[in-house]
């Protein structure tokens, strides 16, 4: 298997405008989590789902994030309007239910 | 809630030399503890983990932690560095019963040197 795959690797957008950052899970997995990566704030969980549902989302900053799980082979994460603040590195993880979370190599967003 | 504190951001070893890396939990239910590894823009990698059987877990890499619950704490070591160790390290905690619900530690840097 591949591993998680997530898309773009470096992403650079200007403030305001709308970020889309893409994650394929390993296949069979029913679990996929967001996380972020901060200097000030380290790893922090986002947003996770079971089964393409999602079942916390506490840890989304703010309504300008919002997260999709269409199907078990796919997930959003969307930020809009992006601000300056919202750089930080994006980790998309996936696990069997309750499993070890494997990682993928994450985004890197720079907002300017 | 359940938390980690990583002591020490920054650890400096010689090659050879022992790598002590310290976590202390907090939580009021037996937790699930792990550390992970992150090289340079890569992603996280699991090192080990411990869910609640032998306390003393080995993992990759010749690397191995102990749970200690008189002392709330899963402090990571390996007997004998190696450069290609150098990482950051991450400390983990989720609710028992799931390993991938994750709360993580600030890391903790660590350099190798000659």
């Amino acid at each position: 298997d591949a591993g998680v795959i997530q898309s773009p690797r470096h992403e650079v957008t200007e403030m305001g405008q709308e970020v889309t950052l893409r994650c394929k899970p390993i296949s069979g997995h029913n679990s996929l989590f967001w996380y972020r990566q901060t200097m000030m704030r380290g790893l922090e969980l986002l947003i996770y789902f079971n089964n393409n549902v999602p079942i916390d989302d506490s840890g989304m900053p703010e309504d300008r994030f919002s997260a999709k799980m269409p199907n078990a082979s796919f997930s959003t994460l969307k930020i809009q309007p992006s601000e300056p603040r919202d750089s930080a590195v994006y980790f998309c993880a996936s696990s069997l239910w309750q499993g070890e979370a494997f990682f993928g190599q994450g985004t890197r967003l720079t907002v300017v | 809630a359940q938390s980690v504190t990583q002591l020490g951001s920054h650890v400096s070893v010689s090659e050879g030399a022992l790598v002590l890396l310290r976590c202390n939990y907090s939580s009021s239910v037996p937790p699930y503890l792990f550390w992970y590894v992150q090289y340079p823009n890569q992603g996280l990698q699991l090192l080990l983990k411990y869910t609640s059987a032998a306390t003393l877990v080995k993992g990759i890499n010749g690397f191995e932690a102990e749970f200690k619950k008189s002392e709330t704490s899963f402090h990571l070591t390996k007997p004998s560095a190696h450069m290609s160790d150098a990482a950051e390290y991450f400390c983990a905690v989720s609710p028992t019963g799931t390993a991938s619900k994750l709360t993580f530690g600030t890391g903790t840097r660590l350099q190798v040197t000659l």
